[in-house]
């Protein structure tokens, strides 16, 4: 089975930098993807990460460690724009197959 | 155009009735996934299908079926709609050759009454 949790809510400020985290107990794993959701709208991709480590992107980096089943997307110079639920989904290679997690809504205030 | 589309966008329904979903895709995947996404509950899978051929039951199948008319169609059905179906309702796209990643058509929100 898949057990993923990330914060319900977290609040940041416009310019700040923000860390979401997300572990994980799978089986099967082979990934971690995480992906933005404003509201009311479909999830768009984020990053994927299957190896240890840190992977930057711009304003966005998402790190993972297998052994310790957990991964963090981290949110630099925020903007009002990034107000929205970020997902974080486990690929199962056995079935190819994500879950998601229940997400994280950020709020960002100016 | 939009690579994955879904209709309707929007539909009302009352108890009962029979419905279907669409999603069609311009992407040239063999993967296709339906999701339903609830407030608090995040995305969770229903069906999904690597080829005109293959079709696989997701963790909350019951009340619901599918078909796969081709590579860029797949359809949803509620055979009979109750309201707990009520929900947010995403198809995406995948193509196991380019990492895997998903990609989500617009959601059909879909109300029972």
């Amino acid at each position: 089975g898949q057990n993923i949790d990330q914060p319900t809510e977290m609040t940041a400020t416009e310019g700040a930098i923000v860390q979401i985290n997300c572990t994980y107990q799978t089986s099967g794993f082979n990934g971690l993807f995480w992906y933005q959701q404003h509201a009311g709208e479909a999830p768009t991709f984020l990053s994927y990460n299957v190896l240890d480590g840190l992977e930057e992107k711009g304003r966005f980096s998402s790190f993972l460690s297998r052994s310790k089943g957990y991964s963090y997307l981290l949110l630099k110079e925020l903007q009002m724009k990034d107000s929205a639920s970020y997902l974080c989904a486990v690929w199962n290679s056995g079935y190819s197959t994500l879950t998601f997690g229940k997400g994280t809504m950020l709020l960002v205030s100016p | 155009d939009a690579d994955v589309t879904q209709t309707p966008r929007n539909r009302i329904t009352k108890t009962g009735k029979r419905i279907m979903l669409e999603c069609s895709q311009t992407k040239g995947h063999d993967r296709m996934y339906w999701y339903r996404q609830d407030p608090g509950l995040g995305l969770r899978l229903i069906y999904y299908s690597f080829d005109v051929k293959d079709i696989n039951k997701g963790e909350i199948s019951d009340g619901y079926s599918v078909s796969r008319q081709a590579q860029a169609k797949f359809s949803l059905s509620l055979e009979s709609a109750i309201p707990n179906q009520t929900a947010l309702y995403f198809c995406a796209t995948s193509d196991p050759t380019g990492g895997n990643e998903q990609y989500f058509g617009p959601g059909t929100r879909l109300t029972v009454t």
